[in-house]
């Protein structure tokens, strides 16, 4: 089954305690990026990558590092976290950049920044 | 940089009937795409439609159509014969084509209520 699978799904962390959420796709997608939905704000693109080791900065990259190390994984990691990176984040994958009906998304990480 | 503009935060629609989510974009660009995605309260994203922009036909799957009016940069979309299970937020979002660039830009979403 094609999926995206993001962990933890639920996290409550203190500020300033670095963690990382991963992400896998078993579908050998090139792209995959991670997203932050907040509350009237929409999904807003944090990073991208167009393939190993090839990764650029979204609309609000702040705060977050990202590496592509296998084609399969694009972990999103929080150095040190602050409570306004409290957030749900999604990752998505898709095979390449013009097929833009394949976009698959993982079922979100709610992450609580205390 | 693109931008998406959804005017409506929240709607609601009689069961059974019709409702019309508006959505606006702006971008220089001429090869790109355009999709409704829905957010139920589980918080899945599900692509409910999408349009190439240099097709000139509405997109359709079964209750879902598209109005698209590329000169005027609008995507709205219509929800026939509405449903209990079509109640969600509506994202509509854009993404460009081309060498170097994979950013997909959503707007703020429409919160749709069916009412039974």
């Amino acid at each position: 089954e094609a999926q995206v699978t993001q962990n933890p799904r639920y996290l409550i962390t203190v500020t300033g305690k670095k963690l990382t959420v991963t992400c896998s796709q078993n579908m050998n997608h090139e792209y995959m990026s991670w997203y932050r939905q907040d509350p009237g704000l929409g999904l807003r693109q944090i990073y991208y990558s167009m393939n190993v080791e090839v990764t650029d900065k979204g609309d609000v990259p702040e705060g977050y590092k990202v590496s592509r190390k296998e084609k399969r994984n694009f972990p999103l990691i929080l150095e040190s976290p602050s409570p306004n990176q409290t957030s749900l984040y999604f990752c998505a994958s898709s095979l390449y950049r013009n097929s833009g009906n394949t976009i698959y998304f993982g079922e979100g990480s709610w992450l609580t920044v205390v | 940089a693109q931008t998406v503009t959804q005017s409506q935060p929240e709607m609601s629609v009689q069961e059974a009937e019709t409702v019309t989510l508006s959505c606006t974009y702006d971008t220089s660009e001429n090869n790109y795409y355009l999709f409704w995605y829905k957010q139920p309260p589980s918080r899945q994203m599900i692509l409910v439609i999408r349009q190439e922009a240099y097709k000139q036909q509405n997109a359709t799957e079964n209750r879902f159509s598209v109005n698209f009016q590329k000169a005027a940069k609008s995507f709205s979309l219509k929800i026939s014969d509405s449903q209990l299970g079509d109640t969600a937020m509506y994202f509509c979002a854009f993404m460009k084509f081309g060498a170097g660039s994979y950013q997909l830009t959503f707007g703020k979403g429409t919160k749709l209520s069916v009412i039974p």
